[in-house]
């Protein structure tokens, strides 16, 4: 299994700010997704962190609104830019590991309040 | 595309009661199925998963799940809940072809009451 951490696990800011979310991972991990959980929602997938290029993103969501780092191979970070009410939720970190291809483990989320 | 429906928004169930929490599938090919379940404020955490072989999986807590092919089902059941048990339930499914894209259910709140 793989150890995720997430940084902050909560914030309430302001329309039109930013906000960075991290994302630690306890071992080398081959994938690294950002899902997001609206509230009363399920997840829904924003992109895939690729290591040394360019995220990979869903429909629906686009690299200016959520910016994605990944410099190696346990960390990635997630901007939400700009962000309005409507960013609210839960930004959730997800990981397969090596080994265990066919699972994926999810870190406790980051709960961001917009007002 | 593939898409899964969890027809229950809520389930409230008796302690030591048995429950049956739905979960239907759309694909065009082949997937995997997984149960997620998210106890109050904490992460996802994964509860079972069919991959291959037997069509009835279990987790170490009780739950187990069939995969229908010919129903396009993966419902979860536990004979007998305990109050720990209230959480949301996700249903997944990944693509067998490549890829480690997950969609989920829009959720089933299971709640247990004395």
């Amino acid at each position: 299994s793989a150890v995720i951490s997430q940084k902050p696990s909560r914030d309430i800011c302001q329309r039109g700010t930013s906000l960075t979310i991290q994302c630690q991972v306890d071992s080398q991990v081959t994938m690294m997704f950002w899902y997001r959980q609206q509230p009363g929602q399920s997840l829904t997938l924003i992109a895939t962190a690729n290591q040394g290029s360019e995220a990979t993103y869903e429909s629906g969501f686009v690299i200016d609104k959520f910016p994605i780092s990944r410099p190696n191979l346990t960390f990635s970070t997630l901007t939400v830019s700009n962000m309005s009410p409507e960013d609210s939720s839960i930004y959730l970190c997800s990981v397969v590991g090596r080994g265990s291809y066919n699972e994926q483990f999810f870190g406790p989320g980051t709960r961001l309040t917009v007002l | 595309a593939q898409s899964v429906t969890q027809l229950d928004s809520q389930v409230p169930v008796f302690e030591e009661a048995p429950v049956e929490l739905r979960c239907n599938y759309s694909s065009s090919v082949s997937v995997y199925l997984f149960w997620y379940v998210q106890y109050p404020n904490q992460g996802l955490q994964l509860l079972l998963k069919y991959l291959s072989g037997s069509t009835l999986v279990e987790s170490i807590n009780g739950f187990e799940a069939e995969f229908n092919k010919s129903q396009t089902s993966f419902h979860l059941r536990k004979p007998s809940v305990h109050i720990s048990d209230t959480a949301e339930y996700f249903c997944a499914v990944r693509l067998t072809g490549g890829g480690n894209k997950l969609t989920f259910g829009t959720g089933t709140q299971l709640k247990v009451e004395l």
